[in-house]
């Protein structure tokens, strides 16, 4: 079956220890985003990928990367994650032209 | 920036029906969606309605629009206990953007 794949689905780091978060799609669709979102709060965007355009929120803070190597895989890295980063994170896929945004099953990420 | 409102709490009987509302302030977004999220996964696509319609129905679930009042609402018909979820309402644009509400947490009594 076609799908966003989110790997992994429980992630534990340490104040200011690097991590990778991935997501890989079978859907073939040029659009993928990256959403954070914490507890009992609305999905947030963090930024998407138009194909190999990087398109980033204004809001999103800088410790928040990313990189698509290409069109399957796309990964977050937080080059030092705080307390307040600990949320879930789900990456979702879109098709230009349609705007229906498949999400993956999301990585909980918690930082000690 | 776009605001999407949501209450955060609903609760009903199994069988009875149940009415999430929405808000929003962006009368230009194209799309209109609602999202069910279960515990401890990600977002499932339920319906979407266009900006251009007051009404859709699929199955169970009828969707309405409010244009004027910038109002969207999900009634779910016989509602069940795996009907339990988070729903969230989102608005989005031609240009791939979406805005979530914070979710609205459907608890259904059997």
């Amino acid at each position: 079956d076609a799908m966003v794949i989110q790997n992994p689905r429980y992630q534990v780091t340490q104040f200011g220890k690097p991590v990778t978060l991935s997501c890989s799609q079978t859907l073939n669709h040029n659009v993928m985003y990256w959403y954070q979102q914490k507890s009992s709060q609305a999905p947030k965007l963090l930024f998407h990928y138009y194909d190999k355009d990087f398109n980033n929120e204004a809001d999103t803070p800088d410790n928040f990367q990313s990189r698509r190597p290409n069109t399957s895989f796309c990964f977050l890295d937080i080059r030092s994650p705080g307390l307040g980063d600990a949320a879930m994170y789900l990456c979702a896929t879109s098709r230009v032209g349609t705007n229906e945004q498949f999400f993956g099953p999301g990585t909980r990420l918690t930082v000690l | 920036g776009e605001d999407v409102e949501q209450s955060l709490f609903l609760s009903v009987r199994e069988g009875d029906s149940s009415v999430i509302n929405c808000t929003y302030t962006d009368s230009s977004s194209t799309y209109l969606y609602w999202y069910k999220q279960e515990p401890g996964a990600g977002l499932q696509l339920l319906t979407y309605i266009f900006s251009n319609m007051d009404m859709k129905q699929d199955q169970r679930l009828t969707v309405l629009l409010n244009k004027k009042d910038k109002h969207l609402s999900l009634r779910i018909a016989d509602t069940q206990t795996g009907d339990s979820a988070i729903y969230f309402c989102a608005v989005g644009w031609s240009n791939n953007d979406m805005r979530f509400g914070a979710g609205t947490r459907l608890t259904v009594k059997p």
